[in-house]
């Protein structure tokens, strides 16, 4: 079991271009989620998607899109990257979503915007 | 809006004693509280859940209290070791499919 995989794991963008992160988890969970971590503040979340089909806003989605391409797999999309958005993004998943799910993540991709 | 505190200040301590980390939130009191382990370069890694109605949990050297009325968990870790050295992470979940997570307090155990 590879548990939660992201690629890239290290991406440089210049401001304005677009890119694709991918995540994909083996464990046959039912929901998914792109977090981002900046420096002194905690994991925001961007998006989620309960279940195969769905997704809703976070926290802090705009500049963002996502795909649910199916139950193992989803995407976090930046349009036209900006320096803001230079963060670590994880993606995570859980069994269903309640309280008592353990969140399971990735090892993360560092984006860079110049 | 529900929100976290933890000492951004890192701690440092001796190995073979106990480390304690605080989790403070406002507002209303998450019905589960979670704490996680983050290392260098990482995600985050699940260690232990706690709900509202416990007042303690137990895991090998780990232990975390949820005070409701303080709106405080606690989270220690006995008998530390230098491989305990890790960013710890507090997450309170707030309904739906949503949990907030704290900035983490970094852990620095000496040998």
């Amino acid at each position: 079991n590879a548990g939660v995989t992201q690629t890239p794991k290290f991406q440089v963008l210049k401001t304005g271009q677009s890119m694709t992160l991918q995540c994909a988890q083996d464990m046959n969970h039912n929901s998914m989620y792109w977090y981002r971590q900046d420096p002194g503040m905690g994991l925001r979340l961007i998006y989620y998607s309960a279940s195969e089909g769905t997704t809703d806003k976070g926290e802090v989605p705009n500049g963002y899109n996502v795909s649910r391409l199916n139950k193992r797999e989803f995407s976090l999309r930046l349009e036209s990257a900006a320096p803001s958005q230079t963060s670590v993004y994880f993606c995570a998943s859980t069994l269903a979503g309640g309280g008592t799910d353990t969140q399971y993540f990735g090892p993360g991709t560092r984006l860079t915007v110049l | 809006s529900q929100k976290i505190e933890q000492n951004s200040e890192a701690l440092n301590i001796q190995e073979g004693k106990t480390a304690t980390l605080t989790c403070n939130y406002t507002n209303y009191s998450p019905a589960y509280l979670q704490w996680y382990r983050q290392d260098p370069g990482r995600g985050p890694v699940f260690l232990l859940l706690i709900r509202e109605n416990e007042k303690e949990k137990r895991k090998e050297r780990l232990k975390v209290t949820f005070d409701t009325t303080l709106k405080q968990s606690l989270f220690h870790i006995t008998a530390s070791q230098p491989a305990d050295s890790a960013t710890y992470l507090c997450a309170l979940y707030t309904g739906g499919f949503k949990t907030i997570f704290g900035a983490g307090t970094r852990l620095f155990v000496k040998a």
